[in-house]
């Protein structure tokens, strides 16, 4: 069964950039037919999808994000990451980072918290 | 502001049915399937339903969901303590390019 971790800074400065990394275990990120996705959800508030990368290299983002957002894939690693430039308070949120099918989120990351705060 | 529109809050006594609804429009939920997550607090979503009205694999049975037209919902027969959590519902939206949308979550309560 696929297992996911989150890793990254916990507190970004604003107008800096926000990385974060999912490592996969329990299964090869360049075998599997899933896409890999990031996921958000702020403080007492619903879920937003970030993007998704999938296993053609096809990169998708939320429309209101693309213009910051970068998802990557390294299958050297086994892992996939998340950039988002330019933070705001806004972006202060848990980041989740997910296995996808279509637009089915079936593994999910514990998620991290990073706060934008100087 | 969420794309698709959910009560904030839904309650029921152990034992009772529940509906949970979820409404979208043409380019989101109409041409679309429709996915349902359970949150507990201070965990991770887990995927309950996918593609409209399957259950995730170990989802008891009292958990169903359905969809008409623009409008989905989540219902649970025979209500029981352990389903209090948020639950989420998403899809593709089809109208600037093809994204993920979620709704904004409905806080069930079990009275």
């Amino acid at each position: 069964q696929l297992q996911l971790q989150e890793s990254g800074p916990g507190l970004v400065k604003p107008s800096e950039t926000l990385s974060l990394t999912c490592s996969l275990s329990g299964g090869s990120i360049s075998t599997t037919r899933h896409s890999w996705g990031w996921i958000r959800q702020p403080p007492g508030k619903g879920l937003e999808w970030i993007g998704t990368s999938d296993y053609t290299g096809t990169i998708s983002y939320t429309p209101s994000l693309k213009s910051r957002v970068t998802i990557s894939v390294d299958t050297s690693k086994n892992q996939f990451s998340l950039r988002l430039s330019s933070v705001t308070a806004a972006d202060t949120a848990v980041y989740y980072c997910a296995t996808m099918v279509g637009s089915e989120a079936w593994s999910w990351g514990q998620g991290t918290l990073v706060t934008v705060s100087s | 502001q969420s794309v698709l529109t959910q009560p904030p809050s839904a309650s029921g006594t152990p034992g009772q049915r529940v509906t949970i609804s979820c409404s979208g429009s043409s380019s989101n939920i109409g041409s679309n399937t429709v996915n349902w997550y359970q949150q507990f607090p201070g965990t991770a979503p887990k995927l309950l339903i996918y593609s409209n009205n399957q259950r995730a694999s170990g989802v008891p049975e009292r958990f169903s969901g359905s969809k008409s037209g623009t409008s989905a919902s989540l219902t649970i027969s025979g209500l029981q303590s352990e389903d209090e959590a948020d639950y989420h519902c998403a899809t593709w939206d089809d109208s600037l390019s093809t994204y993920v949308v979620f709704g904004g979550g409905t806080k069930l309560t079990v009275l």
